[in-house]
């Protein structure tokens, strides 16, 4: 069985600003961690994925995240927010089975 | 290309009445997956098809919700005897056999009152 917990369901930073979305998982197996964007009434985008090798995983938007299974995590950054960057993060992980365990999500609020 | 689309974007039923939710996915991806999201949550599983047969319907709540897909292509999500708790926006993914990276539809919002 896999979980996934996203800490803070509401973070807010200011324009220009770090952005730090928290996601710890636990899994049986090696897992596979994924993090996807969901704009207002919109499916899920696909930010950025680990499945094996390095474990900076770079994705869309200027996004990043760092696979650190000592600490069982796979935090979610981008040096400067934009106020594009506004949605709801929902950090997932694929272990035993094809299926994926999504975290309840984190929204991120951008102030001028 | 195309995504995955889903049809109809939004449903409002009433309590007790049956619904059918459709989903197209992308074209030659093999896996299909239909996920439940309730409001102010992460998308829960509820089955996965590889091709024509439902590789794992552990992700259904009840008996009440069956799936089907008789191509390996579209795929009809039905749920009988719906309940007010059956809200929710459901969510369809599919993928390329072998792969694990889902590509979403925009999901069907469906109420039942």
């Amino acid at each position: 069985a896999q979980s996934v917990t996203q800490l803070g369901s509401h973070v807010s930073v200011s324009e220009g600003a770090l952005v730090l979305l928290r996601c710890n998982y636990s899994s049986s197996v090696p897992p596979y961690l994924f993090w996807y964007v969901q704009y207002p009434n919109q499916g899920l985008q696909l930010l950025l994925k680990y499945t094996t090798g390095a474990t900076l995983v770079k994705g869309i938007n200027g996004f990043e995240a760092e696979f650190k299974k000592s600490e069982t995590s796979f935090h979610l950054t981008k040096p400067s927010a934009h106020m594009s960057d506004a949605a709801e993060y929902f950090c997932a992980v694929k272990g035993a089975g094809n299926m994926l365990t999504f975290g309840g999500g984190t929204r991120l609020m951008v102030k001028p | 290309g195309a995504g995955v689309s889903q049809t109809p974007s939004n449903k409002v039923t009433e309590k007790g009445k049956y619904v059918e939710l459709r989903c197209d996915p992308i074209s030659g991806h093999t896996a299909l997956y239909w996920y439940r999201q309730s409001l102010g949550q992460g998308p829960e599983f509820l089955i996965y098809f590889q091709g024509t047969g439902a590789a794992d319907d552990s992700g259904l709540p009840n008996d009440r919700f069956f799936a089907v897909r008789p191509e390996g292509s579209v795929s009809t999500l039905k749920i009988q005897r719906t309940e007010r708790g059956d809200s929710a926006v459901y969510l369809c993914a599919s993928s390329l056999a072998g792969e694990y990276e889902q590509y979403f539809g925009p999901g069907t919002r469906l109420t039942v009152t």
